[in-house]
Formats: C-alpha cells, sequence, structure tokens
C-alpha cells in the first residue's frame, strides 16, 4: 500500500463547477501538506500548503486538513478552463523529514 | 536566474550508455532536490542536498544512479549504463534551507532510453 493514494482521474467538469480533489494518507508523521500544480510538460507549481489540521483559503483554492481522518482535500471554486493541469498531493512529517511524499495527481479539465 | 532551470530538456539515449542531467538552482537556495517522475505515478524522491552537509541519497533507486553538487550550486545527475525502466522525467527542484512548505521545481529532463 502506498503511503498517499490519490485517485488519478481523469476528472472533467464544466466551467464554474466546484472541483473537489482528495487525497488520503497512512503516515501519521505527516505534518505539512501541499498541493501542486502540473501542466503539461512543466514542473509542479506550488499552489497551497497548510500545517497540521483545518482549512486554508486562498482566492478560489481552498484546502483542508483532517489528521485525524488522515484525509485532505482542495476545494476550486468556480473553475476555469485555465485550470485544466494535474493536481498532485504532497505530504512531509517536518523536522529532519527532508523529502515530500506525493500522491500520483489527479488529472483535471474544465471544459469551456 | 529567476527560476530552477534544468538541461536538457529532451534526451534520448541508447540502453547502456551513461547520461548526465543538470540542474541550476534558484540563486541564494541552499537546499537542492532531485526527483523521478514516472508516466502515470507521483513523483519519487532520488536525493537531496543541503549546503555542505553529506547529501541524502537515499532515494536513488541503484548504484548505477549518482549526483553531485559543486560550490552549493549547480548540480549534475549521472545515471550509468542506462536502462529502459530509466525512462522518465527527472526533476530538480530548490529551495531555501530546509523548507517545510515546498519547493520550486525545473520543468525537468525528459529522458528516453532506447
Amino acid at each position: 500500500q502506498k503511503e498517499v493514494e490519490q485517485d488519478p482521474g481523469p476528472l472533467s467538469v464544466p466551467e464554474g463547477a466546484i472541483v473537489s480533489l482528495n487525497c488520503t494518507y497512512s503516515n501519521s508523521a505527516f505534518q505539512y501538506f501541499m498541493w501542486y500544480r502540473q501542466y503539461s510538460r512543466k514542473g509542479p507549481e506550488l499552489l497551497m500548503y497548510t500545517y497540521s489540521s483545518g482549512n486554508k483559503e486562498d482566492g478560489r483554492f481552498t484546502a483542508q486538513v483532517d489528521k485525524s481522518s488522515k484525509y485532505i482535500s482542495l476545494f476550486i471554486r468556480d473553475s476555469q478552463p485555465s485550470d485544466s493541469a494535474t493536481y498532485l498531493c504532497a505530504m512531509t512529517g517536518g523536522g529532519s523529514a527532508r523529502q515530500l511524499t506525493f500522491g500520483s495527481g489527479t488529472q483535471l479539465t474544465v471544459l469551456p | 536566474g529567476a527560476g530552477v532551470s534544468q538541461s536538457p530538456s529532451n534526451k534520448v539515449t541508447e540502453k547502456g550508455k551513461d547520461v548526465e542531467l543538470r540542474c541550476d538552482p534558484i540563486s541564494g537556495h541552499t537546499a537542492l532536490y532531485w526527483y523521478r517522475q514516472s508516466l502515470g505515478q507521483g513523483l519519487e524522491f532520488l536525493i537531496y542536498f543541503q549546503g555542505n552537509s553529506a547529501p541524502d541519497k537515499s532515494g536513488l533507486p541503484s548504484d548505477r544512479f549518482s549526483a553531485e553538487r559543486t560550490g552549493g550550486s549547480v548540480s549534475t545527475l549521472t545515471i550509468q549504463r542506462t536502462q529502459q525502466e530509466d525512462s522518465a522525467v527527472y526533476l530538480c527542484a530548490s529551495s531555501l534551507e530546509s523548507s517545510n512548505y515546498g519547493y520550486t521545481f525545473g520543468s525537468g529532463t525528459r529522458l528516453t532510453v532506447v
């Protein structure tokens, strides 16, 4: 079993829809949680980050972490065609843990 | 530079040949990471450099893989005797010290072993 599970999709939604992307994880040591957006043939770009449980909002994006359920989510409101990309969740325990553990990514297409 | 620069952007090599992939991190970033992304897979950690400390090589898949970082800046990832399963996108990232909040990635080198 992978440490981080993410539904690969593909997910296709109409423009303006609310998108929900999710990851589950098994390592209770993870404390820092990130979402990356990756366009085709580009490197991942940091979109959101949160520490421990709770919500964080940035414009149309909301990141949620539920450590008790080992479940994180990214919500995209009023989705746009420019949001079409692969979304990767990532996490780390912090401290001496240097590398991030990534989900496999969810491919999202927002149809105009 | 403004971002993390990787070269070449694409590399096709014959099985058994050695390849070198280069990464030029963001100026002032002391931490540098190499990851590998295979088709349909998440990113797989390979190696981590932090300042003058010994690198964390725990993610290197075999002794055919090695990396160095000269002068605390540019890094080279070398794959010897390439195999077809080495085909992937090799991504480099850098950050200020050891950031717990993610880092900046380059666009990657797409390696194809034929």
